[in-house]
């Protein structure tokens, strides 16, 4: 299977600031056939279940803001939040989609206001 | 809007068993592959099991096999998770997810269900 890891663990950031999640996986989720990266990015709060925010590594879901943006390619992916607002305090997971039916998640970072 | 919306979860005893069912609405639900995802309390996200839109195919986590089986009523536009020999660690809140793509099959998840909580404790 493939290992997702994500860093930081915890990440507080003032409201305004920019946020940056790490995420990355033990082989590469790049399809050279088609350069797309089978990598999701997924927002969850206490309470709701979880929400994607990109998928392909880069896209963003419709509806999401566009002060979340995903980058990155091969094993080594990064979620940004541009400016952060306290609506967006949650848990953050990568999830890699190219290594089917065995998809794996990342185990979270934390995000919270200082 | 597509709605998903699990139940069936409760507290069983280690090794019992126990149906989950996610009913979803608001869209068509024959055409899209279905998957369980479990959250064990403070712990990460899980995949469990994934079953094409037509029931052709299933797929379950090495850590289920043999121990959960996947299922599709699309005339009911119902998703069922049968699960037995429970144990401890099965204890989680288990969402149901949809693929994200109708007729294909992408392997994210769009949207999801609420959650419904399975206990397995004495």
């Amino acid at each position: 299977d493939i290992v997702m890891t994500q860093s930081p663990d915890f990440l507080a950031v003032s409201l305004g600031e920019r946020a940056t999640i790490n995420c990355k996986s033990s082989q590469s989720v790049l399809d050279s056939s088609n350069n797309k990266n089978f990598l999701a990015w997924y927002q969850k709060k206490p309470g709701q279940p979880p929400k994607v925010l990109v998928y392909w590594a880069s896209t963003r879901a419709s509806g999401v803001p566009d002060r979340f943006s995903g980058s990155g390619s091969g094993t080594d992916f990064n979620l940004t939040i541009s400016s952060l607002q306290a609506a967006d305090v949650a848990v953050y997971y990568c999830q890699q989609y190219y290594d089917t039916p065995s998809i794996t998640f990342g185990p979270g970072t934390r995000v919270d206001l200082k | 809007e597509v709605q998903l919306l699990e139940s069936g979860g409760k507290l069983v005893q280690p090794g019992g068993s126990l149906r989950l069912s996610c009913a979803g609405s608001g869209v068509t639900f024959d055409t899209y592959a279905m998957n369980w995802v479990r959250q064990a309390p403070g712990k990460g996200l899980e995949w469990v099991s994934g079953i094409g839109a037509a029931g052709g195919w299933t797929y379950y986590a090495d850590s289920v096999k043999g121990r959960f089986t996947i299922s599709r009523d699309n005339s009911n536009n119902t998703v069922y998770l049968d699960m037995k020999s429970l144990r401890a660690d099965d204890t989680a809140v288990y969402y149901c997810a949809r693929d994200s793509y109708s007729g294909s099959y992408q392997w994210w998840f769009d949207p999801w269900g609420q959650g419904t909580l399975v206990t397995v404790s004495s």
